[in-house]
């Protein structure tokens, strides 16, 4: 079983929906989880980062924790075409290095 | 805002050639990681340094070395590049959890 686990995508949504992406861990005792945003060609970029149960906003982007279910989840609100990228999700598991998913890539129809 | 860069975007290099991928960054971060990132594959730990002079394996350091004579610096070397390691390098640092990647490096070895 890989460490962290992403759904496989690709995700297609409109302009203007919420697009959902989900991601599970197998490490209980996980501390701290991140979404990265990848655009094709591009490096990671840090868009949100999350360390205790429940949901954290950032403008259009919440993530979502529940450690009991292993389970962190990204709603991105009202997308965009700009939100059209792959999202990484990434588990730190109390040292320094970070376990990556595969990540699961999003495009927004115009 | 963390700055992280690489000596170069594209590299093109011959087997069996000594190849150096540097890695700089600007805000005083203790940890700088290497990745390699190939379809299908996901991002995967190389190497990483949590001090200076101080390096660990990652989850494939077989044909890597790496170097960390000063703080902001962190270089990887591929000793004899082989065709198999046509790849994008990604650094990153990080000052606790959350990690910053440069842009990237795209290596092609012939």
């Amino acid at each position: 079983q890989k460490e962290v686990e992403q759904n496989s995508g690709p995700l297609s949504v409109p302009e203007g929906a919420i697009a959902s992406l989900n991601c599970t861990y197998s490490d209980r005792v996980s501390q701290s989880f991140f979404w990265y945003r990848q655009y094709s060609g591009k490096s990671p970029e840090l868009i949100m980062s999350i360390y205790s149960n429940g949901d954290k906003e950032d403008g259009r982007f919440t993530a979502q924790l529940n450690k009991a279910s292993q389970y962190v989840s990204l709603l991105i609100r009202d997308s965009q075409p700009s939100d059209s990228a792959t999202y990484l999700c990434a588990v730190n598991n109390n040292d320094y290095k970070l376990s990556f998913g595969a990540g699961t890539t999003v495009t927004v129809r115009a | 805002d963390v700055k992280v860069t690489q000596s170069s975007r594209y590299l093109v290099k011959r087997t069996g050639e000594k190849v150096f991928l540097e890695c700089v960054q600007d805000m005083d971060h203790e940890n700088m990681f290497w990745y390699r990132q190939d379809p299908g594959l996901g991002l995967r730990l190389i190497y990483f340094s949590y001090d200076v002079k101080m390096k660990e394996k990652g989850d494939i350091p077989e044909g890597y070395s790496v170097s960390r004579e000063k703080k902001e610096r962190f270089s990887l070397i591929l000793e004899s590049a082989s065709t198999n390691q046509t790849s994008m390098y990604l650094c990153a640092s990080s000052l606790s959890q959350e990690q910053f990647f440069g842009p990237g490096t795209r290596l092609t070895v012939l």
